[in-house]
């Protein structure tokens, strides 16, 4: 089964500080990935995705990611971060080599808790 | 504004009791998910549904049921036999085709506490 490692589970930094968030994944044949953001008592929000094309995505705030097939892995970084991006970090895959009821299932990494400080 | 609703968002109940959690989203999707959120380990699914009068078992359903009558609504509820039913819940839905169909929307969740 596939299995998401998010590689810290908190991560702080100072303002304008650059930052990487980690995820590593088990499987490298044929997946999707995504990254989500939630702030405190809130839901998920897609923050950029991987599907085909392009291994580097960006999102609309600053945040990028790198899709890596041979070492499995979808690092989130940002070159310089704000208090507002403090939050949690979450790692999702979909695997389309899991068979049955799985296909397609959204894998979790544990979270990563960003922290950034004035 | 489309989107997903929850409701309540803080909920309290006594041991042993059964609760229903609701979701509610107006975005047309035909695929509907729960999710449990506990400390440090990320979320788990414990069901979906990819059409209406349709559900699955995701990892960890025992103790929880849910129906899917209405392509708009799914809601959950948390049986007496869950073991530790104190946790945050989300729900998320999702398009079945188009560009866009892998991804999910989630909504704002609800924290239920059992005494």
């Amino acid at each position: 089964a596939q299995s998401v490692t998010q590689l810290d589970s908190q991560v702080p930094v100072f303002e304008e500080a650059p930052v990487e968030l980690r995820c590593n994944y088990s499987s490298s044949v044929s997946v999707y990935l995504f990254w989500y953001v939630q702030y405190p008592n809130q839901g998920l929000q897609l923050l950029l995705k991987y599907l085909s094309g392009s291994t580097l995505v960006e999102s609309i705030n600053g945040f990028e990611a790198e899709f890596n097939k041979s070492q499995t892995s979808f690092h989130l970084r940002k070159p310089s971060v704000h208090i507002s991006d403090t939050a949690e970090y979450f790692c999702a895959v979909i695997d389309f080599n899991a068979g049955g009821t799985s296909y397609g299932k959204l894998t979790f990494g544990q979270g990563t808790i960003l922290t950034v400080h004035p | 504004d489309g989107g997903i609703t929850q409701s309540p968002k803080y909920l309290f109940r006594k041991e042993g009791q059964n609760v229903t959690l609701s979701c509610e989203q107006n975005l047309n999707h035909d695929a509907m998910y729960w999710y449990r959120q506990d400390p440090g380990q990320g979320l788990r699914l414990i069901y979906y549904s990819q059409i209406v009068n349709d559900f699955q078992k995701g990892d960890i359903a025992e103790g929880y049921s849910v129906s899917r009558e209405k392509k708009e609504s799914f809601p959950l509820t948390v049986t007496s036999a869950q073991k530790n039913p104190t946790a945050f819940y989300l729900c998320a839905s999702s398009a079945r085709w188009g560009v866009n169909k892998y991804e999910q929307y989630f909504g704002p969740g609800t924290r239920l506490t059992v005494t």
